[in-house]
């Protein structure tokens, strides 16, 4: 079965103590990305990946890292996680292409509070 | 930069009836895909349906089919013989055409109440 497996699916962690959301697909896809969805801002792109080793700020890059060492495996990092970065956080995971092949697969979510 | 707006953050219909999701956007290319995904409470972002710009005919799938108008830059989602299930949130969405990215651009999303 397609799927992007995200965990956690809920996390309580306080200001400055750095944490990681793991994100994997076994769709064999190139690109890879991380949005966050706030109320009435939709969901913004964080970071996204083309492939192995390449990766790239979206367009709300503040405050988040990411890296791709396997195609598979795209972790995002919050290094020191202020109140700010409180949101839904969603991975997801698509073919490069066109054609009718290459809707986005996301992850179930993972609902962060920092406190 | 492209740009997608979802001017109705609540709607509500009666069960059994008809209702209407409005999607504008923003862009200066002519190939691109636009999306329709529902968001139920258990967060899950799921496809509704999709459209390609080049196509003419308006997609359709079941109880769910739109109104894509390419000039006005305009893609409601139309959803027929409304059922309680259908109670999410909505997001309208953008994708380029060029095939060399997956980025998604999102509307700010509609919450749909269906009314017994």
């Amino acid at each position: 079965e397609a799927q992007v497996t995200q965990n956690p699916r809920y996390l309580i962690t306080v200001t400055g103590k750095k944490l990681t959301v793991t994100c994997s697909q076994n769709m064999n896809h190139e690109y890879m990305s991380w949005y966050r969805q706030d109320p009435g801002l939709g969901l913004r792109q964080i970071y996204y990946s083309m492939n192995v080793e390449v990766t790239d700020k979206g367009d709300v890059p503040e405050g988040y890292k990411v890296s791709r060492k396997e195609k598979r495996n795209f972790p995002l990092i919050l290094e020191s996680p202020s109140p700010n970065q409180t949101s839904l956080y969603f991975c997801a995971s698509t073919a490069l292409g066109t054609g009718p092949n290459t809707e986005a697969f996301f992850g179930q979510g993972t609902r962060l509070t920092v406190v | 930069a492209q740009t997608v707006t979802q001017s109705q953050p609540e709607m509500s219909v009666q069960e059994a009836e008809t209702v209407t999701l409005s999607c504008t956007y923003d862009t200066s290319e002519s190939d691109y895909y636009l999306f329709w995904y529902k968001q139920p409470p258990s967060r899950q972002m799921i496809l509704v349906i999709r459209q390609e710009a080049y196509k003419q005919q308006n997609a359709t799938e079941n109880r769910f089919s739109v109104n894509f108008q390419k000039a006005a830059k305009s893609f409601s989602l139309k959803i027929s013989d409304s059922q309680l299930g259908d109670a999410a949130m909505y997001f309208c969405a953008y994708r380029s055409g060029s095939g060399n990215t997956g980025k998604l651009i999102f509307g700010q999303g509609t919450t749909l109440q269906v009314k017994p």
